[in-house]
């Protein structure tokens, strides 16, 4: 089983639309959680990071931890166009918590 | 521009050829990372440095792969004698000191073909 498991899509939606994505992950010492865009042929770019139970704001993105079910989201509301890239989740545990483990990714396609 | 820096975006080598791959980390951070990213792959840790000192390097290939951040200039990862199999995409990463390591800022990626 890998260590952090994530629907590669393709998920295609309507401008306008909540999009949802999701990791979950085996490694019960992960507690640091992120979330990264990427663009064809670009490097990563950091979204969001959250290290606790719950949900985190920012913008049209909420970021949720369920830690209890090894479940994380990223909610996009109002998604546009320029939303449309591979979206990867990112983990950390308390010990090693410079050494991230990434998701394979999502590629959404956002259409006008 | 005071994001990542890496060069070149682009390298091309013939097998056996040495590769060098150049990382300049976001100013006001300290610490570097270098991923790999092979196709159909997701991003894979390769190593953690800071300036003069190799933090874990856990992730790196045991032979032909070596890293360094000198006390001055950029982070280097080293390729020696390349294989079909190195090709890929690497990415460099950096963050400011303190406990917040895991909040890490890419670099666009040097993508290494070797024919």
């Amino acid at each position: 089983q890998k260590e952090v498991e994530q629907d590669p899509g393709p998920l295609s939606v309507p401008e306008g639309a909540i999009v949802s994505l999701n990791c979950t992950y085996s490694n019960s010492a992960f507690q640091y959680f992120m979330w990264y865009r990427q663009y064809s042929r670009k490097g990563p770019e950091l979204l969001m990071y959250t290290y606790s139970s719950g949900n985190k704001e920012d913008g049209r993105f909420t970021a949720q931890v369920d830690k209890s079910s090894k479940y994380i989201s990223l909610f996009i509301r109002d998604s546009q166009p320029s939303d449309s890239a591979t979206y990867l989740c990112a983990m950390a545990s308390g010990g090693s918590n410079y050494k991230l483990t990434f998701g394979k990714g999502t590629l959404l396609t956002v259409n006008p | 521009n005071a994001g990542v820096m890496q060069n070149p975006r682009h390298l091309v080598r013939r097998r056996g050829q040495e590769a060098r791959l150049r990382c300049s980390p976001m100013k006001g951070h300290s610490h570097v990372y270098w991923y790999r990213q092979l196709p159909e792959e997701g991003l894979k840790f390769m190593v953690y440095l800071q300036k003069e000192n190799i933090i874990d390097e856990s992730g790196m290939p045991k032979e032909r792969f070596s890293a360094e951040f000198p006390k001055e200039g950029p982070s280097i990862l080293r390729i020696q004698q390349v294989v079909r199999g190195d090709s890929a995409a690497y990415f460099c990463a950096s963050s400011r000191a303190g406990t917040r390591l895991y909040e890490q800022y890419f670099g666009p990626g040097t993508r290494l073909t070797v024919t």
